[in-house]
């Protein structure tokens, strides 16, 4: 078991559907991230949220909306999605966003888009 | 240019037997952190050992240990003892200072087949 929780495991949904990932830690780490990743490719970073606040938006199309109502959730609001935007999505954390800390990634959330 | 270089898309190894991922990369940062992580079919991305820069001795987790060769840029992960479960894909990933705080960026990854 991972001590990065993610949910749902698995979630289908229409162009025109509202939906959010759900991230939680309780390791008390200050750095949390969202991956996006394809299969039989590397993760790609979205985000990256560092005590709190949004340090890192890799130029990720505004119909996915990332939120840390605290330091120990981290949530990804989905809109209006793409058939392109189905993937795997990971979230990690780290104790902090340095050199040295190893990311501990969630099991992930398989994200098909109708 | 690509930072990390994974050469082996897929390796096969008898179980029981050791084996070695390859692993290279790029950075003109003296600074860096080299990261090892395992991700079965399930998807989990499972972390499995970290070498610093500055670190003077190869790291070692269990039957993991990291071949760190500094001048080559090499990073190789050796597996000791292989088991079925150790049938997963591997990803080799590096954090410097070179991007925007420390982005880790992941290799293409080595799909590991371990037979009995």
């Amino acid at each position: 078991d991972t001590e990065v929780t993610q949910t749902p495991k698995h979630l289908v949904m229409g162009m025109t559907n509202k939906k959010s990932l759900k991230c939680e830690q309780h390791m008390g780490h200050r750095a949390m991230y969202w991956y996006k990743q394809k299969a039989k490719k590397p993760p790609e970073l979205m985000f990256v949220y560092s005590y709190e606040k949004l340090s890192i938006n890799e130029s990720v199309p505004s119909r996915f909306s990332p939120e840390c109502p605290n330091s120990s959730l981290l949530n990804l609001h989905l809109h209006a999605l793409q058939p392109e935007d189905s993937a795997l999505y990971l979230c990690a954390s780290s104790q902090e966003a340095g050199l040295n800390q190893p990311q501990h990634f969630g099991d992930g959330t398989r994200l098909s888009i109708l | 240019a690509q930072k990390i270089t994974q050469t082996q898309p897929g390796m096969f190894v008898q179980e029981k037997e050791a084996v070695t991922l390859d692993c290279t990369y790029d950075t003109s940062d003296p600074s860096y952190g080299l990261f090892w992580y395992k991700q079965p079919s399930s998807g989990e991305m499972i972390f499995l050992i970290y070498q610093g820069s500055y670190d003077q001795q190869n790291a070692t987790e269990g039957r993991y240990s990291l071949n760190f060769q500094k001048a080559r840029k090499s990073a190789n992960l050796v597996i000791s003892a292989s088991q079925l479960g150790d049938s997963a894909m591997y990803f080799c990933a590096m954090r410097d200072r070179g991007g925007s705080n420390y982005k880790l960026t992941f290799g293409k990854g080595t799909l590991l087949t371990v037979n009995p």
